[in-house]
């Protein structure tokens, strides 16, 4: 049973560049959350997709943006970098209905240059 | 007011010792709580989850205090391998995870 997987693991990137990251959830699981989380600190809410949509929204800046797929699967994309981007991005998905564990994938670390 | 608060230490124990963290959150609609565990420049990787009635998994002991909104973890003999930073983890509004910033712990030998 594959668990959360994510793509690329490590990449570097200039200041107004524009980047996408994959993400493809546990098997069964059908809701995939998107978290930044910068050295030092927690992981922070980004944004979550259920059923292709976009159910809820963290304080991050409409330069991010994201995509569900009828496969669960998901990419999040980010557009005109800064350097305060750089930080390791991690997909989480967990089951619908609430009040469950999330799994995480190993995370992409983004560095802006 | 953060919503998930953590001292991040570093909390620096022998092997064999009891350690124990502390975590409050802010929101009272709060619905379930977490205790993470991530090694450096790896992904979080869940411990165990915290009930009202207190649960025990190992060495590990969790408790969870919905009237006072805190949450916490004792480990007790302590292995090197324990080493790592513990997020405490908070769920509502249909699985967005709140976060602390996460205890560091450094076992010694």
């Amino acid at each position: 049973d594959a668990g959360v997987t994510q793509s690329p693991t490590h990449l570097i990137k200039t200041r107004g560049q524009q980047v996408t990251l994959r993400c493809s959830p546990k098997s069964g699981h059908d809701t995939v959350s998107w978290y930044q989380q910068a050295l030092g600190q927690g992981p922070q809410f980004i944004f979550q997709y259920y059923e292709e949509e976009e159910r809820q929204r963290g304080n991050f800046p409409d330069r991010f943006s994201g995509h569900q797929f009828p496969n669960y699967s998901s990419e999040l994309n980010v557009n005109a970098l800064l350097l305060g981007d750089s930080a390791l991005y991690l997909c989480a998905s967990s089951l619908a209905g609430g009040n469950t564990e999330a799994f995480f994938g190993q995370g992409t670390r983004l560095t802006v240059v | 007011r953060k919503e998930v608060e953590q001292d991040p230490g570093p909390f620096n124990v022998p092997e064999g010792a009891t350690v124990a963290f502390n975590c409050t959150y802010s929101n009272s609609a709060s619905q379930s709580f977490f205790w993470y565990r991530q090694d450096c420049r790896k992904e979080p990787k869940l411990l165990m989850s915290v009930y009202s009635s207190g649960n025990e998994d190992g060495r590990f002991t969790a408790q969870l205090n919905r009237a006072s909104q805190y949450i916490s973890l004792l480990i007790r003999d302590s292995k090197l391998s324990d080493s790592a930073t513990y997020l405490c983890v908070v769920n509502r509004n249909f699985n967005k995870f709140y976060f602390g910033s996460g205890t560091k712990l450094n076992v010694k030998p």
